[in-house]
């Protein structure tokens, strides 16, 4: 596609329930990334994807969150017993390749409200 | 572990006025550095970065960044903004060599342009 695509947009969940966050990157980019913004604050690392695995999970907040992308394309972000304290906006990210200094594209985010 | 610091968490400024942006960072070795914005309603979009070479990096619309190793420093500056200026502006560093692709963002600055 043209750019980074996520969905929902928003998604707005009772405490307790499981959602599914979904990330479709630019076709050809090997790299995905899951970030999570936090009201005033800038994006946190969460997860990395080189292909189908994932190669650094190490800013999982805790094993209540899951992400997947089994074909190396589309991801997606599991939370399971959502807690208040996961409101946030998820933002996904691709580039062509794996490197340090490579330029991430980012997808406008999708916002997760749990009431 | 590394950090970024955006001092200002908002910024006025009149329309034709210089601006400069702070960004600080912390890191025990060396940084790749990126300055990302972020116009109403849009995603991340990625506006210069600094990897190595020349110290100053300008980018298409005229702003720049000047990478300051003893002073640990990434500012953002431009001339004169224009009211499509408006943006949140984040800085951000990645690890260079460590086979880390986490990008570290800083809680980002609001430049309001005034007309």
């Amino acid at each position: 596609g043209a750019g980074v695509s996520q969905t929902p947009s928003n998604k707005v969940t009772e405490k307790g329930k499981y959602v599914e966050l979904r990330c479709d990157p630019i076709s050809g980019h090997t790299a995905l990334y899951w970030y999570r913004q936090s009201l005033g604050q800038g994006p946190e690392f969460l997860i990395y994807f080189q292909g189908t695995g994932a190669a650094d999970d190490s800013g999982l907040p805790n094993d209540r969150f899951f992400a997947v992308r089994p074909e190396g394309s589309v991801s997606t972000l599991k939370i399971q017993r959502t807690e208040r304290g996961d409101s946030a906006v998820y933002l996904c990210a691709s580039s062509f390749v794996p490197t340090e200094a490579a330029e991430a594209f980012f997808g406008q985010g999708t916002r997760l409200t749990v009431v | 572990a590394q950090s970024v610091t955006q001092l200002d968490s908002q910024v006025p400024v009149f329309e034709e006025a210089p601006v400069e942006l702070r960004c600080n960072y912390s890191s025990s070795v060396s940084v790749y550095l990126f300055w990302y914005v972020q116009y109403p309603n849009q995603g991340l979009q990625l506006l210069l970065k600094y990897l190595s070479g020349s110290t100053l990096v300008e980018s298409i619309n005229g702003f720049e960044a000047e990478f300051n190793k003893s002073q640990t420093s990434f500012h953002l500056r431009k001339p004169s903004v224009h009211i499509s200026d408006t943006a949140e502006y984040f800085c951000a560093v990645s690890l260079s060599g460590a086979g880390s692709y986490q990008l570290t963002f800083g809680k980002g600055t609001k430049l309001s342009v005034i007309p």
